[in-house]
């Protein structure tokens, strides 16, 4: 299985920062990346496909980034309604696997 | 606007088969797989497999020997079958609509989530 890592594990940012959080993956995945976040007690939303399109309705503060193993989420302008974790995904092969998880805190 | 409803028992015994459904309304059924996925605290987000109209399905091989997802298009709904449950299995699951962009996938459309705990 290909396996995805994400850093950091946990942040606590202010409202108004610029925010990174980096995927890496265990093998080549061309852009077959997915980000989603997920507020607490609620089901993942897609924020972003195939490493850089951004899904209807979402944000442009959220852009993604990256290409072959390493992947990039930025949030330009952090809200306090996207506190919560964010996933990476792969779908370059399957099964299809998600990074550890990224919780994002607001100060 | 596209809702998916899922529901199912929420609390087995060990050795139990877990069953749970998913019903789509407000859009097309027929155009779209459908993905089963659980997160829990240890495993994080796991996908099961996916599934279209027709039933044709791909399976998670890690889980693929207690797994079944079928379908039943005049329904409009798809379930999901995971046998021999451990306390291991206890997690939220959650199914999910396959979108496909060129030969790009995602998930984007969840239902709600159904906590399933396993305790004798």
């Amino acid at each position: 299985d290909i396996k995805l890592t994400q850093s950091p594990s946990s942040l606590s940012a202010s409202v108004g920062d610029r925010v990174t959080i980096t995927c890496r993956a265990s093998q080549s995945i061309s852009r077959y990346v997915n980000w989603y976040h997920q507020q607490p007690g609620r089901a993942p939303t897609v924020l972003i496909y195939a490493a850089t399109s951004l899904e209807g309705g979402v944000p442009s503060r959220f852009n993604g980034s990256g290409s072959g193993t390493d992947f990039t989420l930025t949030i330009s302008g952090l809200q306090p309604e996207d506190l919560g974790g964010y996933f990476c995904q792969q779908t370059y092969r399957t099964p299809w696997t998600f990074g550890q998880g990224t919780k994002v805190g607001i100060k | 606007q596209v809702q998916l409803q899922q529901w199912g028992a929420g609390l087995l015994k060990p050795s139990e088969t877990l069953s749970l459904t998913c019903v789509v309304s407000g859009g097309s059924f027929s155009d779209y797989y459908w993905s089963w996925l659980r997160q829990s605290p240890g495993k994080g987000l796991e996908w099961f497999g996916e599934i279209n109209h027709s039933g044709s399905a791909t399976y998670n091989p890690s889980l693929k020997s207690r797994v079944t997802i079928s379908v039943d298009s005049s329904k409009n709904h798809f379930s999901l079958k995971l046998t021999s449950m451990t306390a291991a299995d206890t997690a939220v699951y959650y199914c999910a609509r396959v979108r496909r962009a060129d030969y790009y996938y995602y998930m984007d459309v969840w239902g709600s989530g159904t906590t399933v705990t396993v305790s004798s």
